[in-house]
């Protein structure tokens, strides 16, 4: 059963750079049926689709973060990582990595998600 | 970016109940359409994806629906374990975007 797990630091300073990894067990993150992704929630909010990355290192970020996000995969590792640079203090959130699959025929479902890790930007 | 406007932001219902809550994306989207269930401090769960297809595991009491620009996620006999905050997703294109989000509370 595919499981995915986030890693880094829950504290950055503002005007720093953010930066989570998220290990894919069960499974390879070379799966062709998959894409992965970060997503983000404020305390007390929605959710936000930061971007996506695909084994192949393809990517898609969100424009209203894409001129401080770079994602990357590590097949080796089977990990995938976010870096979000510049923080303030709204970048303040819960951050979940996800596998978001392709079922064939055009449908998909983000059916696995990291339990989700805590990042405070503070001073 | 498709904008997705979900409602009720919150509903209060009792056991047994019907609860319906929808999207209206602000573009036709097909049928690319996923619902999301969310309890306090855990990471969101898919229950629907397309619109209409229900996620291995998901009791059939969760059915989804809709076309186009609006959708409906209807609960048939709201059971306890489903008040929890719950979420449209429009994966047509990206940036994927999430609607507010409701609340289903116990009445």
């Amino acid at each position: 059963q595919l499981q995915l797990q986030e890693s880094g630091p829950g504290l950055v300073k503002p005007s720093e750079t953010l930066s989570l990894t998220c290990t894919v067990s069960g499974g390879s993150i070379s799966s062709r049926s998959y894409y992965w992704g970060w997503i983000r929630q404020p305390p007390g909010k929605g959710l936000e689709w930061i971007g996506t990355i695909y084994y192949s290192g393809s990517t898609n970020y969100n424009p209203s973060l894409k001129s401080r996000v770079t994602m990357s995969v590590d097949t080796s590792k089977n990990q995938f990582s976010l870096r979000l640079s510049s923080v303030t203090a709204a970048d303040t959130a819960v951050y979940y990595c996800a596998g978001r699959q392709n079922y064939g025929s055009g449908r998909y479902g983000v059916d696995v998600w990291g339990q989700g890790t805590t990042v405070t930007v503070s001073s | 970016a498709i904008q997705m406007t979900q409602s009720p932001s919150s509903l209060s219902a009792s056991v047994g109940d019907r609860a319906i809550i929808t999207c209206r994306a602000s573009q036709d989207i097909r049928n690319d359409l996923g619902w999301y269930q969310q309890k306090p401090g855990k990471a969101p769960k898919v229950l629907i994806y397309a619109t209409s297809y229900l996620q291995s595991g998901v009791p059939s009491r969760f059915s989804g629906s809709g076309s186009g620009t609006d959708f409906t996620l209807t609960i048939s006999g709201l059971q306890p374990e489903d008040f929890a905050t719950y979420y449209c997703l429009q994966d047509y294109e990206y940036p994927l975007t999430f609607g507010g989000g409701t609340r289903v509370e116990i009445k």
